[in-house]
């Protein structure tokens, strides 16, 4: 498989946890974002790379989260101390830093904070 | 600020056209992207739209205006597996997607 995998599927963890999600990009892929996603409601953009440089990081996103991609291929996203809120659906996608290139999504980790 | 609006649900027969329509004002554009989400699973790319016009591909076709801030997406021939959400998501610049609340679609037999 070609695509873009994330590991772990599914992860429950208890409130005050720290949780850290993988996703490895589709190989030739220079650019990777992680996006968060609410039953209802569409992805909400987190973060991108292009190669190992984060160019952007939203302003929504708390210093709890931190991402990063050492060596320009896989990536991390960390939470720290989990809070109920924090329960969603974390998306990884990869592209080409090319004009009108779409973004590949990967299946998502779904975290159930308790 | 970033607003992106399509309607919350349509239903349609099978066999029939739809068009989801999608408004959008964001402070950058880059492009106009759908993509097809189903239940519990990624979104995968529908269309791309970055000058006015019409864009078709097989039963999927996408306008865009960029005068007036608006796409749509059109489904014919509609067929059961074509009930999902479909997701109107702008690329702004330098390169993020800021995307609608989704518009979910039934289709019925």
């Amino acid at each position: 498989d070609t695509g873009v995998s994330q590991d772990p599927r599914h992860k429950i963890t208890k409130r005050g946890q720290n949780v850290t999600f993988r996703c490895d990009p589709i190989s030739e892929h220079n650019r990777l974002y992680w996006y968060r996603q609410t039953l209802g409601q569409g992805p909400e953009f987190l973060t991108y790379f292009q190669n190992e440089a984060q160019l952007e990081k939203s302003r929504l996103l708390s210093d709890r989260f931190s991402a990063e991609r050492p060596k320009g291929s896989f990536s991390t996203l960390e939470i720290q101390r989990t809070e109920q809120g924090d329960s969603a659906m974390y998306l990884c996608a990869s592209s080409l830093a090319l004009d009108g290139n779409e973004q590949f999504f990967g299946p998502g980790t779904r975290l159930t904070v308790l | 600020g970033q607003n992106i609006d399509q309607p919350t649900e349509m239903t349609a027969t099978e066999g029939a056209i739809v068009q989801i329509n999608c408004t959008y004002q964001t402070s950058g554009f880059n492009g106009l992207f759908w993509y097809q989400q189903h239940a519990g699973e990624a979104p995968t790319f529908l269309s791309y739209n970055v000058l006015d016009g019409l864009e078709e591909k097989g039963r999927f076709s996408s306008f865009l205006s960029r005068s007036k801030g608006y796409s749509y997406l059109l489904l014919k021939e509609l067929q059961m597996k074509d009930s999902a959400s479909y997701l109107c998501a702008v690329r702004d610049v330098p390169d993020k997607l800021i995307f609608g609340t989704g518009t979910r679609l039934q289709v019925f037999p």
